[in-house]
């Protein structure tokens, strides 16, 4: 069974551009979650889709950052202008149930964003 | 935001049983206590979680304190694969988020 697949592994892009980071979920999961991981701070949550809807974005920190999981298959993760403050390493991970304080979450490798 | 404290760093040697204190003392009665691990240039791994009782499973063990507030992950023989970052982590019900903290880097010694 594939994991959890996340595109590109590394992205380096100027201040100001936009970005777009894909995600595939394990086939089957419902649960998408976001997190990311900026220099020396500690990973922290972004977003959980519910097949296609948002559950929760309160970690999502400002509207330069959009999500998006059209279908309730992969998701994508947008940053439009992109900050140098956002550079960091973005995870995501998937889980199956429906009781989300037991379940398992699967993470990707996470991609690695350097904005210049 | 992180409601759990770990040491910042520790070190065993290979083969010798390694324990993974962490503290969460503002934990309600409906946290579950998750530990993940990173291991270099990957993404975390689910290790075990638990709610009141002691845990096992075939990476490791997890011993909660009778009051919740601590926990113990321990690892039975730790091997040169098993040196990462540990992550113990409080989930809710029926919240969403993991709050990772800053994790424990284990050191493993050949």
């Amino acid at each position: 069974e594939a994991g959890v697949t996340q595109f590109p592994s590394h992205s380096v892009i100027e201040k100001g551009q936009t970005v777009t980071l894909r995600c595939d979920p394990i086939s089957g999961h419902d649960n998408l979650y976001w997190y990311r991981r900026v220099m020396g701070k500690e990973i922290k949550f972004l977003l959980h889709f519910v097949k296609e809807s948002k559950q929760d974005e309160s970690g999502m920190p400002n509207n330069r950052f959009l999500a998006e999981r059209t279908g309730g298959t992969y998701s994508t993760l947008k940053v439009q202008p992109a900050e140098l403050e956002d550079s960091g390493v973005y995870f995501c991970a998937s889980s199956q149930t429906q009781r989300v304080s037991t379940d398992t979450q699967y993470f990707g490798p996470g991609t690695r964003l350097t904005v210049l | 935001d992180a409601k759990t404290t770990q040491p910042n760093s520790m070190e065993s040697n290979e083969e010798e049983p390694v324990h993974l204190p962490c503290n969460h003392s503002t934990i309600s009665g409906t946290d579950y206590i998750h530990w993940y691990r990173q291991l270099p240039s990957q993404g975390p791994e689910y290790v075990i979680h638990g709610l009141t009782s002691n845990v096992n499973n075939r990476m490791a063990s997890l011993a909660i304190a009778e009051d919740r507030k601590s926990s113990t992950l321990i690892l039975h023989r730790a091997t040169l694969r098993d040196a990462a970052v540990y992550y113990c982590i409080l989930r809710d019900s029926p919240g969403n988020q993991f709050y990772f903290g800053t994790g424990t880097s284990l050191t493993v010694i050949p």
